[in-house]
This record gives structure tokens, C-alpha cells and sequence, in this order.
């Protein structure tokens, strides 16, 4: 596989549960990152890993729990969620978060829908 | 702080016609400036990034975008759409050096008509 993988494409959870999203880069980055999209809002950035060490959190509520075992791999841990926590997810992956020149490559989203 | 205005939510256009997606940033330091493009069910992908040098960038898929930074723009140009442009398309800003923290604009939906 290349690019960014991200799993599962869609999720349906109650606000009790708990579950995991799943992100995979291929691309030999060594910096990955967690964005909310929602319906006429623009993308909010929510974690940024970097050498697999956090060095953004976004003001995000605890209920969100980023991990990041290795470079190549990044988690989103997800529990007692609000139904506004319904979105969008995207990952995405750079090379380097120095240099404001390195694009992001972003996967195809996991569709969150908290009930 | 930087911030990026896309005024534009919704621009129909009718295919082989021009089209401009206008992008306004500010920012107090220097920038670099980004078109991004979603497809349907699909996660965000580079058309075009301006860094230094021309003010005049050409990207993917027929696109160009021009860096005017009299005025703070960063607009996006196609002289013929096709279908297949139809997407949402984003402006980004993120300052030149330094952490890359990017600045997303909302969007603007480009829906090319037959």
C-alpha cells in the first residue's frame, strides 16, 4: 500500500463506547497528525506527533487520547464522545514539521457519527 | 497569528468555462501559501504551493494560482473546467520557517455543470 491508510472508513458509537481510529503512512515521513473536519467549519488541527514525541495539542478535550507507537503509525483513542464530536477525522503525514515548505498528505478520513 | 478567508462557499461554473477561487490570507510574517483540493469521500491532496520565487505557480490537473502580496491574495485559476474538477477546494497558510502549524481556509465547493 502507499500514501495514507486510515481505518475504519466509517464508525458509528454510542456515547458510552469506546474505540480506536487507525492511521498508516507509507510515505517515509517522520511527522503525523490528527484534523477534524466538520460541515462549514475549516479544518481543525487537533495532534501532532513529530519523532513519534507530541508536540501540538490543540485544546482538544480528554475524551480524545492521541498515540503514536512509531513513526509509520498513529491512533486516535476515542471514549464517552458527545454526539458534536460527529465528523470527519483526517490524518495526514509530512516530512518534517521545520520546514512550513514540506506539504501534507492527508488519508481518506474515518466518518465518525456519535449516537 | 495567521487566518485565511475564502469568500466564496459555493461557485457553480459550466464545464470548458474559466473559473477563479478567490483566496485571502493575513498573516504578520512571511508565508507560505497552499491550494488543497477534496474529492468526494476522499482525504485532502496538494494542487499547487507557493514558497518564494515567480509569484505565478502552476499545479496539478491545469491549475495555477498567483501570489499577489500587495493585495494578500493567493487565487486560484483553471482557464477550462471539466467534470472531473468538481470537488471542494481549500486555501492554506502556514509561516515560512519555523513549526509548521497550517492555517486551513473553509472551503469552497466548485460544482462544474454539463
Amino acid at each position: 500500500e502507499t500514501g495514507v491508510t486510515q481505518t475504519p472508513r466509517h464508525l458509528v458509537m454510542g456515547m458510552t463506547n469506546k474505540k480506536s481510529l487507525k492511521c498508516e503512512q507509507h510515505l517515509g515521513h517522520n511527522a503525523m497528525y490528527w484534523y477534524k473536519q466538520s460541515a462549514k467549519k475549516p479544518l481543525e488541527l487537533m495532534f501532532v506527533y513529530s519523532l513519534e514525541e507530541r508536540v501540538e495539542n490543540n485544546s482538544v478535550p480528554s475524551r480524545f487520547s492521541p498515540e503514536c507507537p512509531n513513526s509509520s503509525h498513529l491512533f486516535l483513542h476515542l471514549h464517552t464522545l458527545q454526539p458534536e464530536d460527529s465528523a470527519l477525522y483526517l490524518c495526514a503525514s509530512s516530512q518534517g514539521i521545520g520546514e512550513g515548505s514540506s506539504p501534507l498528505h492527508f488519508g481518506n478520513g474515518t466518518r465518525l457519527t456519535v449516537t | 497569528a495567521q487566518s485565511v478567508t475564502q469568500l466564496d462557499s459555493q461557485v457553480p461554473v459550466f464545464e470548458e468555462a474559466p473559473v477563479e477561487l478567490r483566496c485571502n490570507y493575513s498573516s504578520s510574517v512571511s508565508v507560505y501559501l497552499f491550494w488543497y483540493v477534496q474529492y468526494p469521500n476522499q482525504g485532502l491532496q496538494l494542487l499547487l504551493k507557493y514558497l518564494s520565487g515567480s509569484t505565478l505557480v502552476k499545479g496539478i490537473n491545469g491549475f495555477e494560482a498567483e501570489f499577489n502580496k500587495s493585495q494578500t491574495s493567493f487565487h486560484l485559476r483553471k482557464p477550462s473546467v471539466h467534470i472531473s474538477d468538481t470537488a471542494e477546494y481549500f486555501c492554506a497558510v502556514t509561516r515560512s520557517g519555523g513549526y509548521q502549524k497550517v492555517t486551513f481556509g473553509i472551503g469552497t465547493k466548485l460544482q462544474v455543470i454539463p
